[in-house]
């Protein structure tokens, strides 16, 4: 079946320490994206990637960082510049934006982030 | 930019039918909508694109004003299952092709 995969469902980071949101999509999909989720904010734009070996900052990218050197895979690190991290990590991803205008981004299940 | 969702929430009767909207100060080339359930990954319902052209399910059913950038998604003879927080997306024209802004979302409770 094809899908979206995030891993792992929950992940704790401690004070100082980097972490790693794993997000693997199956689809063919070219383009990909990480969304964070707050309570009663709605999803806000971290990175995206329209193509392998590309990615460009979204609206919150601060202490985020990204790669994207396979098509199937699209990592997020959450740096300890990051001071705020507690939330819900959302990938996602769709087909060329370039000449597929218009078609929808499909969510993975999510990752739930919590510092110790 | 972020477009604004009107109710924030709204409670239901099983049988009722309710309107969710969005409203943009941009010019939009589309809205999406989406439904999540708590914890869950967002599910998409419905893409309306500037033109008429629509894509989703077949028992939804929603509304694009090009000239207003206002979208509105109509929820008939609800049920339990649509319980949720609806999330609109709005794609805007110009050079930002695949990218969306997400409102804040409403919230909505079916009770039997």
């Amino acid at each position: 079946d094809g899908g979206i995969t995030q891993s792992p469902k929950y992940l704790f980071r401690k004070e100082g320490q980097n972490v790693t949101l794993s997000c693997e999509q199956n689809l063919n999909h070219d383009a990909m994206y990480w969304y964070r989720q707050d309570p009663g904010q709605g999803l806000r734009l971290i990175y995206y990637s329209q193509i392998v070996n590309d990615f460009q900052k979204g609206d919150i990218a601060e202490g985020y960082s990204v790669s994207r050197e396979k098509k199937e895979s699209f990592p997020l690190t959450v740096t300890s510049a990051q001071k705020n991290p507690t939330a819900f990590y959302l990938c996602a991803s769709s087909i060329d934006p370039w000449t597929g205008r218009g078609e929808t981004q499909y969510f993975g299940p999510g990752t739930r982030l919590l510092v110790l | 930019q972020q477009p604004v969702q009107s109710p924030q929430a709204v409670i239901l009767r099983e049988g009722e039918d309710a309107v969710i909207n969005c409203s943009s100060s941009k010019a939009l080339y589309s809205v999406h909508w989406y439904r999540q359930k708590h914890g869950e990954a967002p599910v998409f319902l419905m893409i309306l694109l500037k033109g008429g052209e629509q894509k989703g399910h077949e028992k939804i059913s929603a509304s694009f004003n090009e000239k207003k950038q206002q979208s509105s998604l109509y929820l008939t003879a609800s049920q339990l299952s649509y319980s949720g927080t609806y999330f609109c997306g709005t794609e805007m024209g110009g050079g930002s092709q695949g990218n969306l802004i997400f409102g804040k979302g409403t919230k909505l409770s079916v009770k039997p």
